[in-house]
């Protein structure tokens, strides 16, 4: 299996701030990676696919980059409704998908 | 409108079999591409990938539940079923349905069910 891990496993911060999550594979993926948002109580959202694609509907504070093995999810000025957990997946392995163990963005 | 909804037992005995239906409208499971998998959460943990099948039929499962898992689907009744075998209570989780679009570089799923959380518990 691909082993997918996400740095910090959580994070205080403001409304307003510039917030970065890091997800890392065990191995190269290329670009086959998505990032969810899930708030308490509610089931996962698509933000991110093929790394860096914005899905439709999602604002454009948020963004993704990298390949390889390291991707970064930012979201810059940082809403109320952003305070939630942070899940990247990654498809490369079609066989197996696998979900990182999430990073929870906290109010400060 | 796309809307997938998980309906099943919410409590299941240990060593008990599990099924799972998942029912969604607005999207058909024959067009090419088309995947609707399951995803399930253990209260405060992170989610976990279980599976998913194709238009297809392809299926793919976890590695790790492999054993224990049935993924099939009913295209007429726009349903896909989630069989998992010799439940524990560390199965005790919510279990999500959500869909794979008909897309050629979005790997993942852009709809999801609300969650069914199951219980096992003698």
């Amino acid at each position: 299996d691909i082993q997918m891990t996400q740095s910090p496993s959580s994070l205080s911060a403001s409304v307003g701030d510039r917030v970065t999550i890091t997800c890392r594979a065990s191995q190269s993926i290329g670009t086959s990676l998505n990032w969810y948002q899930q708030r308490p109580g509610k089931a996962p959202d698509l933000l991110i696919y093929e790394a860096s694609i914005l899905q439709s509907g999602v604002p454009s504070r948020f963004s993704g980059s990298g390949s390889g093995t390291d991707f970064t999810l930012a979201i810059t000025s940082l809403q109320p409704e952003d305070f939630a957990t942070y899940y990247c997946q990654q498809s490369y392995d079609y066989l197996t998908w696998t979900f990182g163990p999430g990073t929870k963005v906290e109010v400060k | 409108q796309i809307t997938l909804k998980e309906s099943g037992p919410m409590l299941v005995k240990p060593t008990q079999t599990l099924t799972l239906t998942c029912t969604f409208s607005g999207f058909s499971l024959s067009t090419s591409g088309v995947a609707v998998g399951w995803v399930r959460q253990p209260p405060g943990k992170a989610l976990e990938w279980l599976g998913h099948i194709y238009s297809n039929n392809d299926i793919y499962y976890s590695l790790s539940l492999k054993s224990r898992l049935s993924i099939s689907k009913d295209t007429s009744k726009n349903q896909v079923l989630l069989t998992m075998t010799d439940l524990d209570p560390v199965d005790t989780a919510t279990y999500y349905c959500a869909r794979r679009p008909p897309s050629n570089n979005l790997w993942g799923y852009d709809f999801w069910g609300q969650g069914l959380l199951v219980t096992v518990s003698s």
